[in-house]
């Protein structure tokens, strides 16, 4: 089954603790983002990535990291988390070939809050 | 800069009713398109697209979308709203021509569908 999986789907930590979030999908897709929803302002995104090695901000990247060592997976890193980074957050994935390839899939969300 | 407005927090609609939730767009070349659902403790859901041809896209469940270029407008449309309708609802734009590779989410419409 073509999916995105994220773990952990929920996780309460404290200000200053690393935590990183994974992120995979098998369906082989160059084109692969973070972002974090909060109530009335849509989805915004953290960082994205083109390819293996390959990663870029996005509209609010301040506070995260990112690596893509693998096509499939993508993990978002919080060095020292803060208050204001208790949020959903998703990670999604897509081709690059246009057309088809433009639908973004999702996966399932990680509620994160900080203490 | 891509932007998009769902002007509706929410709306409320009678099972068996037509609904309709809104949505503007603002790009400088020609959108790709999006609708997405998020159902309760369940990640974004993909509905349909608009990314050339036919202005009229039939998407999943029984939703639709008409783009209309001169109102740049992308609004959902279902003929007869189902209770398991209820949901938040996202549309979302890209501008291909910028070469910017995000999607733009609006703020969300929350459906109400009641019995």
């Amino acid at each position: 089954e073509a999916q995105v999986t994220q773990n952990p789907r929920y996780l309460i930590t404290v200000t200053g603790k690393k935590l990183t979030v994974t992120c995979s999908q098998n369906m082989n897709h160059e084109y692969m983002s973070w972002y974090r929803q909060d109530p009335g302002l849509g989805l915004r995104q953290i960082y994205y990535s083109m390819n293996v090695e390959a990663t870029d901000k996005g509209d609010v990247p301040e506070g995260y990291k990112v690596s893509r060592k693998e096509k499939r997976n993508f993990p978002l890193i919080l060095e020292s988390p803060s208050p204001n980074q208790t949020s959903l957050y998703f990670c999604a994935s897509r081709g690059m070939g246009g057309g088809n390839q433009e639908t973004q899939y999702f996966g399932p969300g990680t509620r994160l809050l900080v203490l | 800069a891509q932007s998009v407005a769902q002007p509706e927090d929410q709306v409320n609609v009678a099972e068996g009713n037509p609904l309709t939730v809104k949505c503007t767009y603002s790009v400088s070349g020609n959108p790709y398109l999006f609708w997405y659902v998020q159902y309760p403790n369940r990640g974004l859901q993909f509905l349909l697209k608009y990314i050339t041809g036919d202005n009229l896209v039939k998407g999943s469940y029984g939703f639709e979308a008409e783009f209309n270029k001169s109102q740049t407008s992308f609004h959902l449309k279902k003929p007869s709203a189902l209770v398991s309708d209820s949901a938040l609802y996202f549309c979302a734009v890209r501008d291909p021509d910028t070469g910017r590779r995000a999607l733009t989410f609006g703020s969300g419409t929350r459906l109400q569908v009641q019995p």
